[in-house]
């Protein structure tokens, strides 16, 4: 059971480069979301999908959009990278399309390094 | 703005003490608290409360939320090496799609 898959593990980026982070859960989970984590600043969502075709913002979302075209994938873009946009990146999905009946499942990360 | 603290910030004990991890919240239309432990990587799982006064256990963790006062405990006796990590708390609140992490309690456990 693969659960929450992240790609990639590590990434590096120059100012003003665009890349996509992948990810997929093979739970059959409604919820996913993204979340970014700075040292001192614990988790904070990005943005977040409560079913395929429905995504809505989360805390922090500028400089970052998403589309939900099926359950299982939920992928990042980074549209124009900033050394602000350094940070590790957790996907996190979830049973039904809320959650206060079941708690996120991480993914395990992708460490995003942007010069 | 919802907002979630904890305390301490870091703790260092050695093997076999009891330890209490505090989580203090304020948030619009509060559904629950959840708490995880991070290791190297992803967060993992261990509570989630959403009454007050019922202890939820698991082995030699334990934490209580306390609605009125806005708080929660986690407590972890006997504590091992295993135990070293940071411990997350969250709390879902307002539309209850989302969830509102605190900075974390690093816990370092010596043998």
């Amino acid at each position: 059971n693969a659960g929450v898959t992240q790609t990639p593990k590590f990434q590096v980026l120059k100012t003003g480069q665009s890349m996509t982070l992948q990810c997929a859960q093979d739970m059959n989970h409604e919820y996913m979301s993204w979340y970014r984590q700075d040292p001192g600043m614990g988790l904070r969502l990005i943005h977040y999908s409560v079913g395929a075709g429905i995504t809505d913002q989360g805390e922090v979302p500028n400089g970052y959009n998403v589309s939900r075209s099926t359950t299982e994938d939920f992928p990042l873009r980074l549209l124009s990278a900033a050394p602000s946009q350094t940070s590790v990146y957790f996907c996190a999905s979830s049973y039904g399309s809320g959650l206060s009946n079941s708690p996120l499942h991480f993914g395990n990360g992708t460490r995003l390094t942007v010069t | 703005e919802d907002k979630v603290v904890q305390s301490p910030l870091s703790l260092v004990v050695h093997e076999g003490d009891t330890v209490t991890l505090n989580c203090s919240y304020e948030v619009t239309n509060f559904r629950s608290l959840l708490w995880y432990k991070q290791e190297k990587k992803a967060p993992t799982f261990l509570f989630m409360l959403t009454s007050s006064g019922i202890e939820k256990k698991s082995g030699r963790l334990s934490s209580i939320l306390d609605k009125k006062e806005l708080f929660s405990i986690l407590n972890i006796t006997a504590t091992q090496t295993g135990d070293s990590a940071v411990y997350l708390c969250a709390v879902e609140a307002r539309a209850g799609n989302m969830l509102t992490f605190g900075g974390g309690t690093r816990l370092m456990v010596k043998p």
